[in-house]
């Protein structure tokens, strides 16, 4: 079975700090791994995916990923935060096969202080 | 616009009621989903869809009933609605090897 694993609930930076959300995978097979945001009252939003291609994925927004095999990880960073990126940030992982299932973290929550 | 749409955005229910959440899709994609939202616990899936006239169960399916009517639609139904089943729910779709796209929710609060 696979599962996500995001460390850390609530993470606040300030304006202009480093980034960095944590998410750990368990998976049987090579897996598919995937960043949502979400802002608030609204849906979720692609932010980048890993697909077994480059283990360094750019997504939108500044953010970034690295796939580490070694480490099972898939953390989420940006060089220097913006208020705007204050949302909740979801990290899920799939086995890309035919019925495509997403498994979710329970999410972490991004505060940026001015 | 392109994308998942669903209806209604907010609803409020008296235990035991039922309805049905609507979901549409317009990019031609095989497999759909219904996930609930729940503070502290993520996404959990429902049911899922992979392709058109074939529906599945996912972590938590009790109470609740889909339909994949077409390629465009699927539904999810509760048929007696509980205060355990006040949640967010999203319908998704999706293309094999790729991430999904989200419907903006549908509020549902059982009293």
């Amino acid at each position: 079975a696979q599962s996500v694993t995001q460390l850390g609930s609530h993470v606040s930076v300030s304006e202009g700090a480093l980034v960095l959300l944590r998410c750990n995978y368990s998976s049987s097979v090579p897996p598919y791994l995937f960043w949502y945001v979400q802002y608030p009252n609204q849906g979720l939003q692609l932010l980048l995916k890993y697909t077994s291609a480059a283990t360094l994925v750019k997504g939108i927004n500044g953010f970034e990923a690295e796939f580490k095999k070694s480490e099972t990880s898939f953390h989420l960073t940006k060089p220097s935060a913006h208020m705007s990126d204050a949302a909740e940030y979801f990290c899920a992982v799939s086995d890309g096969g035919a019925t495509n299932k997403l498994i979710f973290g329970t999410g972490t929550l991004l505060a940026v202080q001015p | 616009n392109a994308g998942v749409t669903q209806t209604p955005k907010f609803q409020v229910l008296k235990t035991g009621q039922s309805m049905t959440l609507q979901c549409a899709q317009d990019m031609n994609h095989n497999s759909m989903y219904w996930y609930r939202q729940d503070p502290g616990m993520g996404l959990r899936l429902i049911y899922y869809s992979a392709s058109e006239g074939t529906t599945d169960k996912g972590e938590v399916p009790n109470g609740y009933n889909v339909s994949r009517l077409n390629k465009r639609e699927f539904s999810l139904r509760l048929e007696s609605a509980a205060p355990s089943q006040t949640s967010v729910y999203f319908c998704a779709s999706s293309d094999t090897g790729y991430g999904y796209t989200f419907g903006s929710g549908t509020r549902l609060t059982v009293v």
